[in-house]
């Protein structure tokens, strides 16, 4: 079945840490997002990537870090520069036609220590 | 500055009556809105979405219906159903911005038996 895959489910960090999501699909989309999710809050953008090897800043990229060399693969890096990294992290994708169907991840929960 | 507004927490319905989960935005350059569907720890899901050109957009139980002179939308869903409680999360995009969504903060649904 086709979707999106994203690893660990459950994170637990200590402070001063790096830390690296892994979201795959195998949807063939062009298109990769990371959203952020805190309690009673809205998801809000990290990152996006379009294409392979290129990648934009979404409304609130600081203390993160994403890579896209493949198409299938968009890993986020939550970096000890990250003030308040303790969240639930989605990932999504979209096909090259958008229908405004973001597929998304079952999500990453990560706690900071 | 919330940009996309759910100004209700949470709602409560009976099974089998309507339910309708309201939506407000700021930003008049939004040319698409969607509604997405979450369970707890897991990932939202598409429901609907309308295009700024249309006032009305139908799918089965679900019907979004879109007032931009108020800029204000609503979802109605007839007959609640147990299984849609969850939490709605109302987007908003603007054109050529596809995946790069603009969420409220959600309201909580809940379909008593």
């Amino acid at each position: 079945d086709g979707g999106i895959t994203q690893s660990p489910k459950y994170l637990f960090r200590k402070e001063g840490q790096n830390v690296t999501l892994s979201c795959e699909q195998n949807l063939n989309h062009d298109a990769m997002y990371w959203y952020r999710q805190d309690p009673g809050q809205g998801l809000r953008l990290i990152y996006y990537s379009q294409i392979v090897n290129d990648f934009q800043k979404g409304d609130i990229a600081e203390g993160y870090s994403v890579s896209r060399e493949k198409k299938e693969s968009f890993p986020l890096t939550v970096t000890s520069a990250q003030k308040n990294p303790t969240a639930f992290y989605l990932c999504a994708s979209i096909s090259g036609h958008w229908s405004g169907e973001l597929f998304f991840g079952e999500g990453s929960r990560l706690t900071v220590l | 500055d919330q940009q996309v507004k759910q100004n209700s927490p949470s709602l409560s319905v009976q099974e089998g009556r309507i339910s309708i989960l309201n939506c407000d935005y700021t930003n008049s350059m939004f040319d698409y809105f969607l509604w997405y569907k979450k369970y707890p720890a897991e990932g939202p899901t598409f429901l609907i979405s309308i295009s700024s050109i249309k006032d009305k957009n139908e799918d089965g139980r679900f019907t979004v219906f879109l007032n931009k002179s108020a800029k204000h939308l609503s979802l109605h869903i007839v007959p609640s159903q147990p299984g849609d409680s969850a939490v709605y999360f109302c987007a908003a995009s603007g054109a050529g911005s596809q995946g790069n969504l603009i969420f409220g903060k959600g309201t909580k649904l809940s379909v008593k038996p």
